[in-house]
């Protein structure tokens, strides 16, 4: 079967950094992104990593580790408005998107 | 700036009722997709089409849920008759065609409470 790992819940503390991991099983593998979703909100996308390595956009970086099958997200100088739900999704064999049960991230003052 | 749009945004049934939800997608976005969200888990994909056409329902329960984009633009996912466990965030997004690194632009959502 396919499946996403994730951890349920994640608490950190404002202006610190906090990193949200992802392990995957997938029947082939397109790519990795990553969703933000507040409470009540719908998902809004954050990135995608189609190969190994490290991308960075702003405060959030993105990880990919194909050959472990691994990924993180990582957060820097949380603010407030980070407190969310950060899903990690993967691109199937059939191009579709199978999703985590995502990661709640609880940032305290 | 251009939104998925959604409505009801909250719908309350009874069992047995049918009930139904519409999606506007972006405009020039070919490929929608239907979503039922649980809460505390992630998006679960029901129907995704491309213009007018279903590429996967291989997830929709077909006895009861059915999804239509007529035109290849609106589309509308009908649930008859609603049994309680369809209670969900129902989500639809929408994006460009192409390949797999097009993000998907979600809509506000349809809460759906079935008594």
């Amino acid at each position: 079967g396919q499946s996403l790992e994730q951890p349920s819940e994640v608490t950190a503390v404002e202006g610190a950094i906090v990193q949200i991991n992802c392990t995957y099983q997938t029947s082939g593998f397109y790519g990795l992104s990553w969703y933000q979703q507040h409470d009540g909100g719908a998902p809004t996308f954050l990135s995608y990593n189609a190969l190994d390595g490290l991308e960075e956009t702003g405060r959030f970086s993105s990880f990919l580790s194909r050959s472990d099958s691994y990924g993180y997200l990582l957060l820097q100088e949380l603010q407030m408005k980070d407190s969310a739900s950060y899903f990690c999704a993967v691109r199937d064999s059939n191009y579709q998107l199978i999703w985590g049960a995502g990661t709640k991230l609880i940032i305290k003052p | 700036e251009a939104e998925v749009a959604q409505s009801p945004r909250y719908k309350i049934t009874e069992k047995s009722q049918a009930v139904a939800f519409w999606c506007d997608p972006i405009s020039g976005h070919a490929t929608l997709y239907w979503y039922r969200q649980i809460l505390g888990q992630g998006p679960e994909l029901l129907v995704q089409f491309q213009d007018e056409s279903v590429v996967d329902d291989s997830q929709l329960p077909k006895d009861r849920f059915s999804a239509e984009r007529l035109k290849g633009v609106d589309s509308t996912l009908k649930i008859q008759p609603a049994e309680l466990g369809d209670s969900a965030m129902y989500l639809c997004a929408s994006s460009l065609p192409g390949g797999p690194d097009n993000e998907q632009f979600f809509g506000p959502g349809t809460r759906l409470t079935v008594l």
